[in-house]
């Protein structure tokens, strides 16, 4: 049963452009969701969080989206850059009713970003 | 500034062998984290812990045994190597929700 689906294994995006990527979950407990970045033979990195209370967080280049309703969130990068291309996962994870502070991340299969020059 | 550090980088085991992997953060994180990547899929979590002396299972846990004597180690151990335990593992740590992971351990067993 996969909580947190990533539908779409790979994207090509052009230089510049918008990079979309997109993200579904299935449990409504989850209430924190995370995006991470991977290069090859490197472990995650972190890239962006947002809180179930939001619905957008922003950081230069990179926003996350929300949608609580459909259970669905999403990250866009503008504008892309070669720099990008990598793999992207999103993690979800549900604090609540939890030990306090506790932060069980679950996450998608990923995305393969590729932005061309 | 190391952060999360995992030794070895890489193993090749024979089937029925075992290991522990390594695994030290010097951010006096409370809660650490172990996960394996397949190829094609995703992170699954196998162990995890909430600070010293506390451990629980992920999604994954089976053909694994973790223990957390300090707040800095968190070593998974494997007993009986399988082939199905061919994977890359990474171990992660957090204070909140942000986590960070280590460079990775890739696992052959044969």
């Amino acid at each position: 049963d996969q909580q947190v689906k990533q539908n779409s294994p790979s994207l090509s995006v052009q230089e510049g452009r918008i990079s979309i990527l997109n993200c579904d979950y299935t449990n409504s407990m989850f209430d924190y969701f995370l995006w991470y970045k991977k290069y090859p033979a490197e472990g995650p990195t972190f890239l962006i969080s947002i809180s179930s209370i939001k619905d957008k967080n922003e950081d230069g280049r990179f926003t996350v989206f929300l949608n609580k309703s459909a259970k669905h969130l999403s990250l866009h990068i503008v504008p892309s850059q070669p720099g990008d291309s990598a793999v992207y996962f999103c993690a979800a994870s549900a604090s609540r009713g939890t030990t306090s502070g506790t932060y069980k991340y679950i996450f998608g299969t990923g995305t393969r970003l590729k932005v061309l020059a | 500034n190391a952060g999360v550090t995992q030794t070895p980088k890489f193993r090749i085991l024979k089937i029925g062998q075992s290991m522990t992997l390594q695994c030290t953060q010097d951010m006096n994180h409370n809660y650490m984290y172990w996960y394996r990547q397949d190829p094609g899929m995703g992170l699954k979590l196998i162990y995890y812990s909430v600070g010293a002396g506390i451990t629980d299972k992920g999604e994954v846990p089976n053909g694994y045994n973790v223990s957390r004597s300090t707040t800095e180690d968190f070593p998974l151990r494997l007993e009986l190597a399988a082939p199905s335990q061919t994977s890359v593992y990474f171990c992660a740590s957090s204070q909140q929700a942000r986590a960070f992971f280590g460079q990775g351990t890739r696992l052959t067993v044969v």
